[in-house]
């Protein structure tokens, strides 16, 4: 069962713009995870945020975490035509050797040359 | 280094067929998961192993049989498919303790044709 739902579902940007992405989510979590996934490929891990953390950065990215409002968004700055792929965020509601995650449906991001 | 290897990455595989699917890592996680995905949904999880027992089994049907015979190796062994289980399956894998969650890694994915 699908526990975050993504936000847009699709979103069209020209290089060099920032483009934010959110996920909703309807239960308490433990931490929440933000994937790429380009075509036909893996998912590569982009963030974990951990349900006491508000703001999370790294390189490009900025994620962050609206526990009282179960949601969260993915900023990326500056975007370049090799971001160009699906975004998923995956919440895990448990921990440690219980961990597993429940993915949303997807944001497809196109960044135009 | 963070990778989890599959193979093959390509199956194609008849209705009759017992085949497998192979997962590794190196990293010295204790929890390992096979997810499938169809094609513009996003991955569901079927099987949680973790320190080498199976902890989780998303109802899955009996024909996907899971394995894992060491720490670092986790098979999916398919036998008797049906077409709609044509899918990409990720293997993914976790340090699988702590209480503040851990980070789980996909592999590339097993791209898999049921004929």
């Amino acid at each position: 069962s699908q526990q975050g739902e993504e936000d847009p579902q699709a979103l069209s940007i020209q290089e060099g713009e920032n483009a934010t992405m959110n996920c909703s989510y309807k239960t308490s979590i433990n931490n929440l995870q933000w994937y790429r996934q380009n075509s036909g490929r893996g998912l590569v891990h982009l963030i974990l945020i951990r349900s006491n953390e508000r703001e999370k950065h790294s390189g490009r990215l900025r994620v962050t975490l609206d526990t009282s409002k179960k949601s969260s968004s993915l900023l990326i700055t500056a975007s370049r035509a090799a971001d160009t792929a699906s975004y998923f965020c995956a919440t895990d509601a448990r921990a440690g050797a219980n961990s597993k995650l429940t993915f949303g449906k997807g944001i497809t991001l196109s960044v135009r040359p | 280094d963070t990778e989890v290897t599959q193979t093959p990455k390509h199956l194609v595989m008849g209705m009759t067929n017992k085949k497998s699917l192979k997962c590794e890592q190196h990293m010295g996680h204790r929890a390992m998961y096979w997810y499938k995905q169809k094609a513009k949904k996003p991955p569901e999880l079927m099987f949680v192993y973790s320190y080498e027992k199976l902890s989780i089994n998303e109802s899955v049907p009996s024909r996907f049989s899971p394995e894992c015979p060491n720490s670092s190796l986790l098979n999916l062994h398919l036998h008797a498919l049906q077409p709609e289980d044509s899918a990409l399956y990720l293997c993914a894998s976790s340090q699988g303790r702590g209480r503040s969650g851990n980070t789980i890694y996909f592999g590339e994915g097993s791209w898999l044709t049921v004929v």
